[in-house]
């Protein structure tokens, strides 16, 4: 059964430094990897889509990585700023779980000014 | 292109009633996927469908719970005879094909259950 870890579960820092979000998942056997954002009280946003043959993708300011065979991801993002604050969420699909999202509890980031 | 559109937006419903929530996808997107999360939990996959078919429902309680993608119209999940525990944001998600596709997400509806 895939299992989808995210730490820390919450992050505050000063805006303008840049950081790093980790997503790790038990079952290596995945299509792809999907970060959201997600505000309070909010749907959720797809930022970026790995699939398991790539090894990152870039939007702006975020960067996000993959490595398959260790079962983990990353989450660039870089000169954070207030307006970056939300709830970010990794989600994996399996192999062995259809087309169904499996995530992570999130990271509650918070970009002080 | 609109996005995937869910309404209500926020629904409240007294034990026992039923919660009908609806949601269209994305133009084009044959795919549906319909998620909850629970106060302070995660998100978690209920069931997938496409058009008038359910492929995958493994994550809906058996009980009380149906979902249906018609040839036309919205998809609808259906909660009969709700009781507190069904409180939750309910997600939808569409996407144009197989798994390699992004899934995209509607607003959720808010479900609270007096």
């Amino acid at each position: 059964k895939q299992e989808v870890t995210q730490i820390p579960a919450a992050l505050s820092v000063p805006e303008g430094e840049n950081l790093v979000l980790n997503c790790s998942f038990t079952d290596s056997a995945i299509y792809n990897l999907q970060w959201f954002r997600q505000d309070p009280g909010k749907g959720l946003t797809s930022l970026l889509l790995i699939q398991s043959s790539q090894r990152e993708q870039t939007s702006g300011r975020l960067n996000a990585s993959l490595d398959k065979s260790s079962g983990r991801s990353t989450l660039y993002i870089a000169a954070s700023q207030p307006g970056d604050s939300a709830t970010y969420l990794c989600a994996v699909i399996s192999v062995q779980g259809a087309q169904k999202l499996v995530f992570g509890q999130g990271t509650r980031l918070t970009i002080n000014p | 292109n609109a996005g995937v559109m869910q309404n209500p937006r926020h629904l409240v419903r007294r034990r026992g009633q039923e919660a009908r929530l609806r949601c269209s996808p994305m133009k084009g997107h044959s795919h549906v996927y319909w998620y909850r999360q629970l106060p302070e939990e995660g998100l978690k996959f209920m069931v997938y469908l496409q058009k008038e078919n359910i492929i995958d429902e493994s994550g809906m309680p058996k009980e009380r719970f149906s979902a249906e993608f018609p040839k036309e119209g919205p998809s609808i999940l259906r909660i009969q005879q709700v009781v507190r525990g069904d409180s939750a944001a309910y997600f939808c998600a569409s996407s144009p094909g197989a798994v390699y596709n992004e899934q995209f997400f509607g607003p959720g509806t808010r479900l609270t259950v007096l």
